[in-house]
């Protein structure tokens, strides 16, 4: 079945370590988009792309990281220079059609919990 | 940069009752997408809209662009539609997509 899969679902990290959450889609779009949710606030753009090896800052890039070495794979890395990293992560992916509106498609999310 | 505001927050209701959430933007958009996600966290994607009126099951999705609104209605509510419903909008020649904080929808059997 196409989707998107993230890995692992919930991660626990001590303070201090980086962190990397996978985020692979098999739906061959050609963007793919890292979100941050947390309590009571819409989801925010860390970080997308929208082709191999390009990536573009989203609205709050800082404390993270991204690689686009493959059309399926966009990995994220929480770094220690993240102040405040407990949240929800979620990874998004969607068509480039020229000329239409694609919708975007979304994984399952990645818990992460820094103690 | 657009501004999304849904309401209400939080909706309880009876089973079977017809539900409506509202979602208003401040800036002209190429698309308004509602998502639905539910306690595990994954979210789906319901529909997504530039004009009219789309229907799927119970799930009515309805957008006035003159007004900057748009509405999700779900007739004869089920517990199993228990979920945060979320609005989010794609401005002109942007890529990236701005989101409402949700609407928590619990359906009481």
């Amino acid at each position: 079945d196409g989707g998107i899969t993230q890995s692992p679902k919930y991660l626990f990290r001590k303070e201090g370590q980086n962190v990397t959450l996978s985020c692979e889609q098999n739906l061959n779009h050609d963007a793919m988009y890292w979100y941050r949710q947390d309590p009571g606030q819409g989801l925010r753009l860390i970080y997308y792309s929208q082709i191999v090896n390009d990536f573009q800052k989203g609205d709050i890039a800082e404390g993270y990281s991204v690689s686009r070495e493959k059309k399926e794979s966009f990995p994220l890395t929480v770094t220690s220079a993240q102040k405040n990293p407990t949240a929800f992560y979620l990874c998004a992916s969607r068509g480039l059609r020229t000329g239409l509106i694609d919708e975007q498609f979304f994984g399952p999310g990645t818990r992460l919990t820094v103690l | 940069k657009n501004e999304v505001e849904q309401s209400p927050q939080n909706l309880t209701a009876q089973e079977g009752e017809f539900i409506t959430i509202n979602c208003s933007y401040s800036v002209g958009i190429s698309a308004l997408h509602w998502l639905q996600q539910h306690p595990g966290g994954g979210i789906v994607s319901l529909f997504m809209l530039s004009s009219g009126k789309k229907k799927h099951g119970r799930l009515i999705a309805t957008i006035n662009i003159q007004e900057k609104h748009s509405s999700l209605h779900i007739t004869a509510s089920h517990p199993r539609d228990s979920a945060v419903y979320i609005c989010a909008v794609a401005n002109f020649g942007n890529e990236k997509l701005t989101f409402g904080t949700g609407t928590r929808l619990t359906i009481i059997p």
